[in-house]
């Protein structure tokens, strides 16, 4: 079965550093994709970024870049140079070849410092 | 452009009520799904929509819950018989299915509180 675990319920970073969001996941599909999505206090889920699992290279979506280590089956979020609007839950996703069921994570909840 | 609407925002029922949650997709967006969210907590899959192939039930929780989507468009999720485990957030989804990378656009959900 399909397992996303974020084992950071909460997270502290200070204004303009940067800060890892961890992500480990299980599947027995070769072929699948991880996501990261924002859900800050208004609700809305914002997406950031994608890696597939064929992807040689670490996806970046400005700030937001993707560090994926596949024989760990890790797909940590990072974000650099924090900002005071990246407060928010985040959400590590994955969904696999065998249908389009998306599996995602408890969430980790981010509070930057001013 | 319009991204995904869903209606009602809120809604407060009676246990033991019947409930119709409706989502507009994005136009053009071929694969529709609908998640719950209980407070504090992640996304539970629950059902998902793909053009005109059978959709994917599998995270229904009971048969008290039921979904359709009319015309590859519009869908309504319905809870009959609600019960008060079933308050949560309500979120619909819309995405190009064109497989591989499969962005989805969320909805701003249907807050749901059964009394």
């Amino acid at each position: 079965a399909q397992k996303i675990t974020q084992t950071q319920p909460g997270m502290f970073v200070q204004e303009k550093e940067a800060v890892t969001l961890d992500c480990t996941y299980d599947t027995s599909d070769q072929s699948y994709g991880l996501f990261w999505y924002k859900q800050p206090s208004s609700g809305e889920m914002i997406f950031l970024i994608y890696q597939g699992s064929y992807d040689e290279q670490n996806a970046t979506e400005g700030r937001y870049s993707l560090n994926f280590q596949k024989a760990r089956k890790s797909a940590n979020l990072v974000i650099s140079a924090s900002q005071l609007g990246d407060s928010a839950m985040y959400f590590c996703a994955m969904r696999g070849t065998g249908g389009f069921k998306t599996i995602f994570g408890a969430g980790t909840r981010l509070f930057v410092k001013a | 452009g319009a991204g995904v609407s869903q209606s009602p925002s809120n809604k407060v029922t009676e246990k033991g009520k019947d409930v119709e949650l409706r989502c507009d997709p994005i136009s053009g967006h071929t694969a529709l799904y609908w998640y719950r969210q209980s407070l504090g907590q992640g996304l539970e899959f629950l059902i998902y929509f793909q053009g005109n192939s059978a959709p994917d039930k599998s995270g229904l929780p009971s048969d008290r819950f039921s979904a359709e989507r009319t015309g590859g468009s519009v869908s309504t999720l319905t809870i009959q018989r609600t019960q008060q485990e079933d308050s949560a957030v309500y979120l619909c989804a819309s995405s190009l299915d064109w497989g591989g990378y499969n962005e989805q656009f969320f909805g701003p959900g249907t807050r749901l509180t059964v009394l």
